[in-house]
């Protein structure tokens, strides 16, 4: 099946912890991209990948890093910095960047700081 | 910067209804707009997604519309059921080639 995968669905991070969320494509997508959602809010970006070995931020980056080592793989890492992370986290991906493109999503990650 | 706006909120029908989801958008250079489904505690389905070039497109019940001109779509869901219950999502793609959602609408369906 071709798709999107995020691993954990669930994570509990303690204060001051880093923790990594997993995202994994199998569609030979080359733009990758995660986005953070809150209870009545629009998805918000946070990282977006053209290609493997770049990545940009999005509108929210601050205490989130990314990389981009492998076309398949683009993992989120949720730093001590953000000072606000519990979140429904999702990663979607798209064929290219630029024009005209559909995005496709994983089933996302839910984060909770206990 | 691109915003969209999705009204209503929330939506509340009797099943077998048809019914229209808005979305509006201020800039009207978009290369496409996409309509999502989310489940709660789900990720996204991509419903239909809409070229800055066509008019409309069509999956099964639905029907998604768009007027870039105005910056305006809609998607008509026709004889409503139970299972379609759901958040919708509209977003566009435009600028710097990333998505802009709308905050959604909670649409239920009661037997």
């Amino acid at each position: 099946d071709g798709g999107i995968t995020q691993s954990p669905k669930y994570l509990f991070r303690k204060e001051g912890q880093n923790v990594t969320l997993s995202c994994e494509q199998n569609l030979n997508h080359d733009a990758m991209y995660w986005y953070r959602q809150d209870p009545g809010q629009g998805l918000r970006l946070i990282y977006y990948s053209q290609i493997v070995n770049d990545f940009q931020k999005g509108d929210i980056a601050e205490g989130y890093s990314v990389s981009r080592e492998k076309k398949e793989s683009f993992p989120l890492t949720v730093t001590s910095a953000q000072k606000n992370p519990t979140a429904f986290y999702l990663c979607a991906s798209s064929s290219k960047w630029g024009g005209n493109t559909e995005a496709f999503f994983g089933q996302g990650t839910r984060l909770t700081v206990v | 910067k691109q915003e969209v706006t999705q009204i209503p909120a929330a939506l509340s029908v009797p099943e077998g209804e048809n019914l229209v989801l808005n979305c509006s958008f201020t800039d009207s250079a978009i290369y496409n707009l996409q309509w999502f489904r989310q489940d709660p505690g789900k990720g996204l389905t991509s419903l239909l997604l809409i070229q800055s070039s066509q008019r409309e497109q069509t999956s099964g019940r639905l029907n998604a519309s768009l007027d870039k001109s105005s910056g305006r779509s809609t998607l008509y869901i026709a004889a409503s059921q139970p299972g379609d219950s759901a958040t919708y999502l509209c977003a566009v793609l435009s600028g710097y080639s990333t998505l802009t959602f709308g905050k959604g609408t909670m649409l239920l369906v009661s037997p």
